[in-house]
């Protein structure tokens, strides 16, 4: 069973231009969780994702960025016009269905994509 | 709403010394808790977790947890460490039954184990 997978791993981008992240769950993962990571920091949550529902986007920046789980493919993470401020890691974590959004279930973390706006 | 205080950024061991990674969270509802090992350049990998039951949890690598609620502390322990230990370790809470499912990180802790 192949783990999270992200790509792409790293991605460089200048700013305005568009980045987009993908994530694809471990098979049978349908709850799917972005976090951002920026350097020397944890990670903060951005947005909780099932099939094609948005569950929570809390911790996502009100302008331009979007998640999407569409019913076929990868969960999409994308940032619009981007700044510097934007580069970070990016991390994908799936986990199974369950109770409760699957609180106690262990959430599985893919390798992460590395933004870094020029 | 949760927060978790990860209280040394950095904490420099020798090997085969025993070690304390200090973990402290708030929160309004009960919790799931949780240690994470990031090396560098890579995603997170689960340690152990505390869901309920017994407070001292044990996981992989050699690692123990003991959760406290009335300190509210989840610290991770380890009595040997080897240089292979080296990476940043994080401390996450989740909340009990709620369908928000996201995880509450601490700021990490780099463990460096010397020779």
């Amino acid at each position: 069973n192949a783990g999270v997978m992200q790509n792409p791993r790293h991605l460089v981008r200048r700013r305005g231009q568009e980045a987009r992240l993908r994530c694809s769950p471990m098979k049978g993962h349908s709850h799917v969780y972005w976090y951002r990571q920026l350097p020397e920091e944890g990670l903060k949550f951005m947005v909780y994702l099932q099939k094609e529902n948005i569950i929570d986007e809390s911790g996502m920046p009100k302008e331009r960025f979007s998640a999407e789980f569409p019913k076929e493919g990868p969960s999409i993470l994308r940032i619009q016009q981007v700044v510097r401020g934007d580069s970070a890691a990016y991390f994908c974590a799936s986990s199974p269905p369950g109770l409760a959004g699957g609180s106690g279930n262990e959430q599985f973390f893919g390798p992460g994509t590395r933004l870094t706006v020029l | 709403a949760q927060s978790v205080t990860q209280l040394d950024s950095q904490v420099p061991v020798f090997e085969e010394a025993p070690v304390e990674l200090r973990c402290n969270y708030s929160s309004s509802v009960s919790v799931y808790l949780f240690w994470y090992v990031q090396y560098p350049n890579q995603g997170l990998q689960l340690l152990l977790k505390y869901l309920s039951g017994s407070t001292l949890v044990k996981g992989i690598n050699g690692f123990e947890a003991e959760f406290n609620k009335s300190q509210t502390s989840f610290h991770l322990r380890k009595p040997s460490v080897h240089i292979s230990d080296t990476a940043e370790y994080f401390c996450a809470v989740r909340g009990f039954n709620t369908n928000a499912g996201k995880s509450t990180f601490g700021d990490g802790t780099t463990l460096t184990v010397k020779p």
